[in-house]
């Protein structure tokens, strides 16, 4: 498929357990997002790649929270030692800024819905 | 300080009813971008439009319309003659050059047959 995926679909972890979620972006897109989620609620951003570069991170909720991203294309959130409270669905976008600048249409994924238990 | 409030948290019309979801942005940022998304309940966000800070002409996409102000910082979104299909949770947002994103918390927009 073209879009945006995102693996796995559902992660269930216990409370203190690692966590890796992973985003392929559309080929091509530059820009990268991360957010969070949690039931009912809107989309709290957590953080923005251009390139395999980081501007913002202002996102990120705690130091438990990290995220790379290598090649300019695949990227990976990780939490470290998760807490109830983390448990949300976690979404990201890809775009191909305007003119290499401009943020342009974000395309989001299907999610990692993130249970800890 | 960057911050989109959408007013309207659930919004119930029945159906061939005009409804308006209101959208109220703050930012310091002189060039930013506005959009809208759809979430329906499969959950997977699907893109409306997107407007530049430069651009206030209003758009009109078939029964979906949005009306860009910028002296009063708002960009709102107008259905009109809503179907069921529309039932979904709408999401207004900002994102400046610098990649800086803020959605707003989202309204619930139910149509009834």
């Amino acid at each position: 498929g073209a879009g945006v995926s995102q693996s796995p679909s559902n992660k269930v972890t216990e409370k203190g357990k690692d966590v890796e979620l992973r985003c392929d972006p559309i080929s091509g897109h530059t820009a990268l997002y991360w957010y969070r989620q949690s039931l009912g609620q809107g989309l709290e951003f957590l953080i923005y790649f251009q390139g395999n570069s980081a501007p913002d991170k202002s996102g990120l909720p705690s130091d438990r929270f990290s995220a790379e991203r290598t090649g300019g294309s695949v990227s990976t959130l990780t939490i470290q030692r998760t807490q109830q409270e983390d448990s949300a669905v976690y979404l990201c976008a890809s775009s191909f800024p305007s003119g290499g600048v401009s943020p342009d249409t974000q395309y989001f994924g299907p999610g990692t819905r993130l249970t800890v238990l | 300080a960057q911050k989109v409030t959408q007013a309207q948290t659930e919004i119930s019309v029945v159906e061939k009813e005009d409804v308006t979801l209101d959208c109220v942005y703050e930012t310091r940022d002189t060039t930013y971008y506005l959009f809208w998304y759809k979430q329906p309940p499969s959950g997977e966000l699907v893109f409306l439009i997107r407007r530049n800070s430069f651009d206030e002409q209003n758009e009109i996409s078939g029964r979906y319309s949005w009306n860009f102000q910028k002296s009063t910082s708002s960009f709102n979104f107008t259905i009109t003659a809503s179907q069921v299909v529309d039932s979904a949770v709408y999401f207004c947002a900002l994102i400046t050059n610098a990649g800086k994103s803020t959605f707003g918390d989202g309204t619930t927009l139910t149509v009834k047959p």
